[in-house]
């Protein structure tokens, strides 16, 4: 199946820094990608969608200033958190979609393990 | 708005045995995909099996299968002969189909599963 990538996986940084990941699509080109939120023992969140070339779509709550989506490429999106706090420690999720005529499915990353200090 | 809610927080099974996830849904749309995904605790999302709305046919995937009841929007997994491997965070999750594009997965709050040797 189709790879998704995620980087970190982890990452500690200190309140006030801002902290990027990204997602790549190793073996395929998504024209769409969306992030998640996972808070422990929890479900997931969708953040954003974003469309290569475009601007990214929040859902409601999220603050686009302090979540900055970019998607470049057709492989790549980043996720940068400006000014990090300690609430914003969490796991984060990204998820590339293929989709065809026949055929669409998303496929997720790993996931990156956010902790603010 | 389009939800998607599972009951049951937490569920236990013999190994070998069987085992039911309950998954009700509630959307205004005709055509859409419903998904179970496992995310063990390595928190990597995988796809166990997806139904479209369309097909009236339940779907199977070797272990796993489907109950799917359109009108009364509920979409249960059943797992069958189940493994220590099996043990997982199950997520129930919909997508609206909108043809050439898809939408976002809504996730329900999922069920721990637990299995016993």
């Amino acid at each position: 199946g189709a790879v998704v990538s995620q980087h970190p996986s982890w990452v500690i940084c200190k309140s006030g820094t801002s902290v990027k990941i990204e997602c790549r699509s190793l073996d395929f080109q998504a024209t769409t990608m969306f992030w998640y939120r996972q808070f422990p023992k929890q479900s997931l969140m969708l953040m954003a969608t974003s469309n290569e070339g475009s601007k990214a779509t929040y859902e409601q709550g999220v603050e686009k200033d302090k979540f900055l989506i970019n998607h470049a490429s057709l492989t790549l999106s980043t996720l940068t958190v400006t000014s990090a706090h300690p609430e914003d420690s969490s796991f984060y999720i990204c998820s590339a979609g293929l989709w065809g005529v026949t055929y669409n499915e998303q496929f997720f990353g790993p996931g990156t393990r956010l902790t603010v200090l | 708005a389009q939800t998607v809610t599972q009951s049951q927080p937490e569920m236990s099974v013999q190994e070998a045995e069987t085992v039911t996830l309950s998954c009700t849904y509630d959307t205004s749309e005709s055509d859409y995909y419903l998904f179970w995904y496992k995310q063990p605790p390595s928190r990597q999302m995988i796809l166990v099996i997806r139904q479209e709305a369309y097909k009236q046919q339940n779907a199977t995937e070797n272990r796993f299968s489907v109950n799917f009841q359109k009108a009364a929007k509920s979409f249960s997994l059943k797992i069958s002969d189940s493994q220590l491997g099996d043990a997982a965070m199950y997520f129930c999750a919909y997508r609206v189909n909108y043809g050439g594009s898809q939408g976002n997965l809504i996730f329900g709050k999922g069920t721990k599963l637990s299995v016993k040797p």
